[in-house]
């Protein structure tokens, strides 16, 4: 099975910095998504990644504070801007294999603190 | 707007006791599809199993059960002679037809199994 992976798997941040995660496929996926999972919460849609072209957002999220890129079909960054204690979350990363499988595969996901 | 509901946020049981995962969902789409993922204390999402809205076919896989019902918008997940691997925190989800974007999580019921 493939091996989805996060960097860094954990990091303590400043206030006002910006961190970039990065989430690598062993092999070749269709659709990759970022989600982030609040303290004690479930996880909530950041975006869709897309390849070769800008983020797709969901509600509440821009791409000021959370720039996406994604180069090519196994690659995926994630920035978090400008952090305030409230970024602090899990950040995973999610990947579909075969388009119409329509099942999710989660990244073991880069835990974030925010002093 | 889609929903997922786990009115259960914790459940102890002790080992061996079978326990059921309640998961009521909200929809307006007619084609749909729903997940389980378990996340235990390492942070890893785990993905479970997936249905789709036309098989509502029950779902055994060793331990675990799956009983899906349209007429309810239920999709419970039992787990039979449980263990202490099995503590974690256990997330339904709903994903939208077309591109498998957009799963929407619910708050997610943590089972905690004991000696």
């Amino acid at each position: 099975s493939a091996v989805i992976s996060q960097k860094p798997s954990r990091d303590i941040c400043q206030r006002g910095t910006s961190l970039t995660i990065q989430c690598q496929v062993d092999s070749q996926v269709t659709m990759m998504f970022w989600y982030r999972q609040q303290p004690g919460q479930s996880l909530t849609l950041i975006a869709t990644a897309n390849q070769g072209s800008e983020a797709t957002y969901e509600s509440g999220f821009v791409i000021d504070k959370f720039p996406i890129s994604r180069p090519n079909l196994t690659f995926s960054t994630l920035t978090v801007s400008n952090m305030s204690p409230e970024d602090s979350s899990i950040y995973l990363c999610s990947v579909v294999f075969q388009l119409y499988s329509y099942e999710q595969y989660f990244g073991p996901g880069t835990r974030l603190t925010v002093t | 707007a889609q929903k997922v509901t786990q009115a259960q946020t914790e459940i102890s049981v002790v080992e061996k006791e079978d326990v059921t995962l309640d998961c009521v969902y909200e929809t307006r789409d007619t084609t749909y599809y729903l997940f389980w993922y378990k996340q235990p204390p390492s942070g890893e999402l785990v993905f479970l199993i997936r249905r789709n809205s036309f098989d509502e076919q029950n779902e055994i896989s060793g331990r675990y059960s799956w009983n899906f019902q349209k007429s309810t918008s239920s999709f419970n997940f039992t787990i039979t002679a449980s263990q202490v691997v099995d503590s974690a925190v256990y997330f339904c989800a709903l994903s939208e037809p077309g591109t498998a974007s957009k799963l929407t999580f619910g708050t997610g019921t943590r089972l905690q199994v004991t000696l």
